[in-house]
């Protein structure tokens, strides 16, 4: 059964720091990795997704990258603002199971002015 | 202005009703999803359906149902039947299934 793992819980950094989230996966046969964002009280909004083919994607300050034979994922925030505070998800998605994400508790993530 | 719609944002029942959660989206999207969200944990998958007339139980599916009439809508019900209804509750849709999903704003049940 695939266990997805966010650590740490928590995060909180300065304003202007880069700094990176972790995501790992206990099964590798993963189809596509996504990671989102959730603001307090509100729905999921996808930030990136990597497909099993592809090492990273980017998107503006956004980095992800993949490593299946490790099962990690990492999701690299540059140049941090406090507009970024949010919980961070990660979820897989196996091929047994292609219609079903499975994900991971979250970080919640605090950056301060 | 296509996207997913959820409704009401916050819902209050008495233990022993049944409620019903709306989801309808306008994406043209075959797939739809619900999940459930208790506090600090992730998502866990309750029902999803890949085509109209069509839906499988997920993870967590006892004590509740659902139906899929129309291409754009998905509605949850909440059955007296769920032992901790007490949740957020989000719905999603991806264009066919397997595909990235999209999240509607979430509904937050509070039963007492």
């Amino acid at each position: 059964k695939q266990e997805v793992t966010q650590i740490p819980a928590a995060l909180s950094v300065p304003e202007g720091e880069n700094l990176v989230l972790n995501c790992s996966f206990t099964d590798s046969a993963i189809y596509n990795l996504q990671w989102f964002r959730q603001d307090p009280g509100k729905g999921l909004t996808s930030l990136l997704l990597i497909q099993s083919s592809q090492r990273e994607q980017t998107s503006g300050r956004l980095n992800a990258s993949l490593d299946k034979s490790s099962g990690r994922s990492t999701l690299y925030i540059a140049a941090s603002q406090p507009g970024d505070s949010a919980t961070y998800l990660c979820a897989v998605r196996t091929p047994q199971g292609a219609q079903k994400l499975v994900f991971g508790q979250g970080t919640r993530l605090t950056i301060n002015p | 202005d296509g996207g997913i719609t959820q409704s009401p944002k916050y819902l209050f029942r008495k233990e022993g009703q049944n409620v019903t959660l709306s989801c309808e989206q306008n994406l043209n999207h075959d797939a739809m999803y619900w999940y459930r969200q208790d506090p600090g944990q992730g998502l866990r998958l309750i029902y999803y359906s890949q085509i109209v007339n069509d839906f499988q139980k997920g993870d967590i599916a006892e004590g509740y149902s659902v139906s899929r009439e129309k291409k754009e809508s998905f509605p949850l019900t909440v059955t007296s039947a769920q032992k901790n209804p007490t949740a957020f509750y989000l719905c999603a849709s991806s264009i066919e299934p397997g595909r990235e999903q999209y999240f509607g704003p979430g509904t937050r049940l509070t039963v007492t």
